[in-house]
């Protein structure tokens, strides 16, 4: 089945530094990918939709310079967390979409998720 | 705008015993609805989905079935399993089949003990 792969799992990061997350379709073309959030206890927020070859389209109230996401390819796309402070430690997910054919919703399939923890 | 609600957890329940899990939404238009599973160290995995009104989506046991009426999809199994032990969302799709935004409730943690 479509597997999507993220990575890294797990960041550490000193504050005012940036991190990189990698979100990968390892057997599949992805031309949208998602990107969410995730804080303790709470649900996942949409951040924003990478577009392949084109700009990301963000949800109201992300910060686009903060959260810089590239969709280079069809099977990757970036989320940079750019100057990173102890506000956005959270749990970053990414999805993308999976066309299943015929009617009816197509799926998403999610990556494993990174946690960032900003020191 | 649409927004999910689901019962707050944990849930522990013994093995073979009956689950529900409640969720109800809000939502402008007519949308499909899902159950995403996700256990422990891994990533999210759609469950079940129901994309109109008495669909019921099943998978793994677990059924759920789309209620217009009262704007609910309640997940069900008759005997869950230790296996079963993960965090449970409801979700929300208000698109149509070519958008996938999804909107998910906060989740639900289950444990099943043996």
């Amino acid at each position: 089945g479509a597997v999507v792969s993220q990575h890294p799992s797990w960041v550490i990061c000193k504050s005012g530094t940036s991190v990189k997350i990698e979100c990968r379709s390892l057997d599949f073309q992805a031309t949208t990918m998602f990107w969410y959030r995730q804080f303790p206890k709470q649900s996942l927020m949409l951040m924003a939709t990478s577009n392949e070859g084109s700009k990301a389209t963000y949800e109201q109230g992300v910060e686009k310079d903060k959260f810089l996401i590239n969709h280079a390819s069809l099977t990757l796309s970036t989320l940079t967390v750019t100057s990173a402070h102890p506000e956005d430690s959270s749990f970053y997910i990414c999805s993308a979409r999976v066309r299943t054919g015929g009617s009816g919703a197509n799926v998403l399939t999610f990556g494993a998720g990174s946690r960032l923890t900003v020191l | 705008g649409d927004s999910v609600t689901q019962m707050e957890g944990p849930v522990t329940l013994s093995e073979e015993a009956c689950l529900t899990i409640n969720c109800t939404y809000t939502a402008t238009g007519y949308p499909s609805l899902f159950w995403y599973v996700q256990y422990p160290g891994e990533g999210l995995q759609l469950l079940l989905k129901a994309t109109k009104a008495d669909d019921k989506g099943s998978n793994k046991g677990f059924e759920a079935t789309y209620r217009k009426e009262t704007t609910s999809f309640h997940l069900e199994k008759g005997s869950v399993q230790v296996s079963d032990s993960a965090v449970y969302f409801c979700a929300l799709s208000d698109r149509n089949n070519a958008g996938n935004m999804l909107t998910f409730g906060g989740g639900t943690r289950l444990m099943v003990k043996p």
